[in-house]
């Protein structure tokens, strides 16, 4: 089946830094990209949904220049944490849309703990 | 606009007794359903996904669901509840929502087998 390849799974760093999240979409084309947080024991919150060669639309309270989205390709999509504080440490998650199964072909990635010290 | 109730935030059951997990949803149009599976520290997993063809929808690891449009339910059975279904599970259903189809979550259910 399908697979998105989320890299990388956990990360640590320091305040002020930038983290990059990458997503894959393995042997599919994914038109649409979508970024999610998760807080401990909470469900998953949409941050930004992404089209292919599109600029992002995120959600409100998001702060688009400190989440950065790209998404330049139909197979791959990236998240950056810019200028990381302690606060932004929590699970993110990306899923993507299928091109050929559209709306019902959702395919989550495994996830990636942030941690910011 | 959509969303998703999950009127349990936790079921505890004995291992090899049924599982019920409940969802509600409300939707402006005809909705993607679907229910996943997160265990600690992981991604998440699909169980199972309902497209508009038969109500009833069997998933891996002998879970189902049934879509049930008059109580805008879809809730999640399994005969016996085995300890490595131990985790927590979110339905989420999916409609067209400002021109994208967009997957909305529930607050998720944790499920707690006992021995």
């Amino acid at each position: 089946g399908a697979v998105v390849s989320q890299h990388p799974s956990r990360v640590i760093c320091k305040s002020g830094t930038s983290v990059k999240i990458e997503c894959r979409s393995l042997d599919f084309q994914a038109t649409t990209m979508f970024w999610y947080r998760q807080f401990p024991k909470q469900s998953l919150m949409l941050m930004a949904t992404s089209n292919e060669g599109s600029k992002a639309t995120y959600e409100q309270g998001v702060e688009k220049d400190k989440f950065l989205i790209n998404h330049a390709s139909l197979t791959l999509s990236t998240l950056t944490v810019t200028s990381a504080h302690p606060e932004d440490s929590s699970f993110y998650i990306c899923s993507a849309r299928d091109r050929d199964l559209g709306d019902y072909g959702y395919t989550f990635g495994s996830g990636t703990r942030l941690t910011v010290v | 606009a959509q969303s998703v109730t999950q009127l349990d935030s936790h079921v505890s059951v004995s291992e090899g007794t049924p599982v019920l997990l409940r969802c509600n949803y409300s939707s402006s149009y005809s909705p993607s359903l679907f229910w996943y599976v997160q265990h600690p520290n992981k991604g998440l997993q699909l169980l199972l996904k309902y497209t508009s063809a038969a109500t009833l929808v069997k998933g891996i690891n002998g879970f189902e669901a049934e879509f049930k449009k008059s109580e805008t339910s879809f809730h999640l059975t399994k005969p016996s509840a085995h300890m490595s279904d131990a985790a927590e599970y979110f339905c989420v259903v999916a409609t067209v929502s400002g021109g994208s189809y967009i997957p909305t979550f529930g607050r998720g259910t944790s499920l707690i087998v006992h021995p």
